[in-house]
């Protein structure tokens, strides 16, 4: 089973919202991630964590607040954003980090953002 | 600095016809190139990877790609298009940091 499951499919929330996004994987790896995809672009790496621990954070903001509770499970919780957020939330899983040149990132289906 | 092009935006194919979709690399130390396909308002689906070895690697849907260091080269083709291919594809590179780097993807538009 190569699946990773994202929920919710569609958030839409204001500016003062608090929401959070949820990504699952069942398939034993080690390593996760969440990315931004604006439309027709490709997607932009936020973070990275590796053995439940955060190993990268591509300058993100901090209305974006990553956790990762088990190695099965990654959240990303949201506060304050900004319209501009409005975008499709893509997490991905790979075996381990330590080798990323070599193993393969699956991808969940995403979250659509919107962010009025 | 590494770098990944994919010199076209949008391609364009009539069913029943070879696709070529482009992908140039620039990298340091060994390259580690994929291709991966996406469907409106889904994720990105693995298609294939090249780590070393053969320089025509085959994947998934009937899609093969062919490495070629001397052109720094790694083009996604397949013999014969459907429209069900149709879809936004992007060109991965990584190359010694633990940061994909993507190419701007290319809209492959299968013609009836």
């Amino acid at each position: 089973d190569t699946e990773v499951t994202q929920t919710p499919k569609h958030l839409v929330m204001g500016m003062t919202n608090k929401k959070s996004l949820k990504c699952e994987q069942h398939m034993g790896h080690r390593a996760m991630y969440w990315y931004k995809q604006k439309a027709k672009k490709p997607p932009e790496l936020m973070f990275v964590y590796s053995y439940e621990k955060l190993s990268i954070n591509e300058s993100v903001p901090s209305r974006f607040s990553p956790e990762c509770p088990n190695s099965s499970l990654l959240n990303l919780h949201l506060h304050a954003l900004q319209p501009e957020d409005s975008a499709l939330y893509l997490c991905a899983s790979s075996p381990i980090i330590w080798d990323s040149s070599t193993d393969t990132q699956y991808f969940g289906p995403g979250t659509r953002l919107t962010v009025l | 600095a590494q770098s990944v092009a994919q010199p076209e935006d949008q391609v364009n194919v009539a069913e029943g016809n070879p696709l070529t979709v482009k992908c140039t690399y620039s990298v340091s130390g060994n390259p580690y190139l994929f291709w991966y396909v996406q469907y409106p308002n889904r994720g990105l689906q693995f298609l294939l990877k090249y780590i070393t070895g053969d320089n025509l690697v085959k994947g998934s849907y009937g899609f093969e790609a062919e490495f070629n260091k001397s052109q720094t080269s790694f083009h996604l083709k397949k013999p014969s298009a459907l429209v069900s291919d149709s879809a936004l594809y992007f060109c991965v590179g990584w190359g010694g940091s633990y940061i994909p780097t993507f190419g701007r993807g290319t809209s492959l538009i299968v013609h009836p």
